[in-house]
């Protein structure tokens, strides 16, 4: 069965302090995997796509990365603003192309 | 540019009732997907339509229904709505069929009582 695993749930970071999200996942045929950024009441918004191992994307103090079995979004020097639950997303098969979704983690940085 | 629209913000129904979400995509996008966000929980996918034909379903009941119409906009009914029907449900539109980004809407939040 198809399957995205985020670690850790929950993350308490301090203004400045470095770290990454894990996304791993288990898919036939993965086509694509996706970051989204989601803060409380509102719609995810997008902020990476990644199509094939070994691919990297930036995007101000995040990074995203993809291996064959997993991606990490690093976070360097977060800011409070950058507090929100991130959720990685899974594209696979062929034909029809549904989006699975992992649990999310809750980060909250502190001034 | 206008972002993906959904109508209305927040519902209260009744165990029993029918409901029906709308949604309007980003001007040119031509798929509409639909999810379900259960508090504490990732998106579940629903529906996706493309070029108004239903091109996925999740794994949801067919109390759920969807439809696209000729301007790409999208309907998603509910029929007998149940306690735990209760949720966020997320409209996201795309610009091409296949693997690609979404854009999702601020959600309607249904309430079942």
């Amino acid at each position: 069965e198809d399957q995205v695993t985020q670690s850790p749930e929950a993350l308490r970071l301090q203004e400045g302090e470095s770290s990454s999200l894990n996304c791993s996942y288990t898919v036939s045929g993965l086509r694509g995997l996706f970051w989204y950024r989601q803060d409380p009441g509102k719609g995810p918004e997008f902020l990476f796509t990644l199509y094939s191992a070994g691919e990297e994307k930036e995007k101000e103090r995040l990074k995203a990365t993809l291996t064959k079995k997993e991606s990490f979004l690093h976070i360097t020097a977060p800011k409070p603003e950058d507090s929100a639950t991130y959720l990685c997303a899974v594209q696979a098969g062929s034909g029809t192309y549904k989006y699975i979704f992992g649990t999310g983690t809750r980060l909250k940085v502190l001034a | 540019d206008a972002g993906v629209t959904q109508s209305p913000t927040h519902l209260i129904k009744t165990r029993g009732q029918h409901v029906t979400l709308r949604c309007s995509p980003i001007s040119g996008h031509k798929s509409v997907s639909w999810y379900q966000q259960v508090l504490g929980q990732g998106p579940q996918f629903i529906f996706q339509y493309y070029e108004k034909e239903e091109r996925g379903r999740g794994n949801f009941p067919d109390r759920f229904s969807a439809r696209q119409f000729p301007n790409y906009s999208s309907e998603l009914n509910v029929n007998a709505l149940l306690l735990g029907d209760s949720a966020l449900y997320l409209c996201a539109s795309s610009s091409r069929w296949g693997p690609t980004e979404q854009f999702f809407g601020p959600g309607t939040r249904l309430t079942v009582l």
